[in-house]
């Protein structure tokens, strides 16, 4: 079945700079895929969901990258601000099963100022 | 109003205890899930279902029965609890449309003496 690996488990940046987290993943049919922040003592919230059309998808403050060749999900915060001190999960689901994801292991962010 | 809400929040038994986990969403969401979460694991899927009656077995299922009773509630029962199972658990739903995104709740924090 699919594996998701994530790196780095930890991440310590300083206010302004990037905070790049990758996932690689191994199925190819792999289709959808999601980011979510977990702020402390808090749940998951869907940062953003990309699907295999799309490669590159920008949010407030954040890029997301898709590389299917490479099967790598990445997602790059940049000019980090303590506010995005947080756990971050990718997540991938199967077109043909979208009832179920795999998640990575998480990758907890600390923005210093 | 939160979608998805668990109850209770924190809970502490003991080795041998019996705990129910409640989980009720408000999405009319046919898929829902139940997660534990532990540091260096990610989330981890217990069981899921796609609607009342329905159960399907996750990656981490030994130790938990869960039972859908309808659409909106689903329970997750540790009828012989061990210390391995002190964890953060999670329930969320999904739903068609969603494509595999998937709606967290607050999570419960269960510690097993």
């Amino acid at each position: 079945g699919e594996q998701v690996e994530q790196r780095p488990p930890h991440l310590s940046v300083r206010e302004g700079d990037s905070a790049f987290i990758t996932c690689t993943y191994t199925d190819p049919n792999s289709y959808y895929f999601f980011w979510y922040k977990q702020e402390p003592g808090a749940s998951l919230q869907l940062l953003m969901k990309v699907f295999s059309s799309t490669e590159i998808n920008e949010g407030q403050g954040f890029t997301v990258l898709l590389n299917k060749k490479d099967k790598r999900l990445s997602l790059n915060l940049t000019a980090a601000h303590p506010g995005d001190s947080a756990a971050y999960f990718c997540a991938v689901s199967l077109s043909s099963n979208t009832d179920k994801v795999v998640f990575g292991t998480g990758t907890r962010l600390q923005v210093s100022p | 109003e939160a979608a998805v809400t668990q109850s209770p929040r924190n809970k502490v038994t003991v080795t041998g205890g019996n705990v129910t986990l409640s989980c009720r969403q408000t999405n009319s969401h046919n898929y829902m899930y139940w997660y534990r979460q532990d540091t260096g694991h990610g989330l981890r899927l217990i069981h899921y279902s796609y609607g009342a009656g329905n159960l399907q077995i996750g990656d981490v299922p030994d130790g938990y029965k869960a039972t859908r009773t309808t659409q909106e509630d689903f329970f997750l029962l540790l009828e012989l609890a061990s210390p391995s199972q002190t964890s953060l658990y999670f329930c969320a739903s999904s739903g068609p449309g969603t494509r595999g995104e998937q709606y967290f709740g607050p999570g419960t924090r269960l510690t097993v003496l």
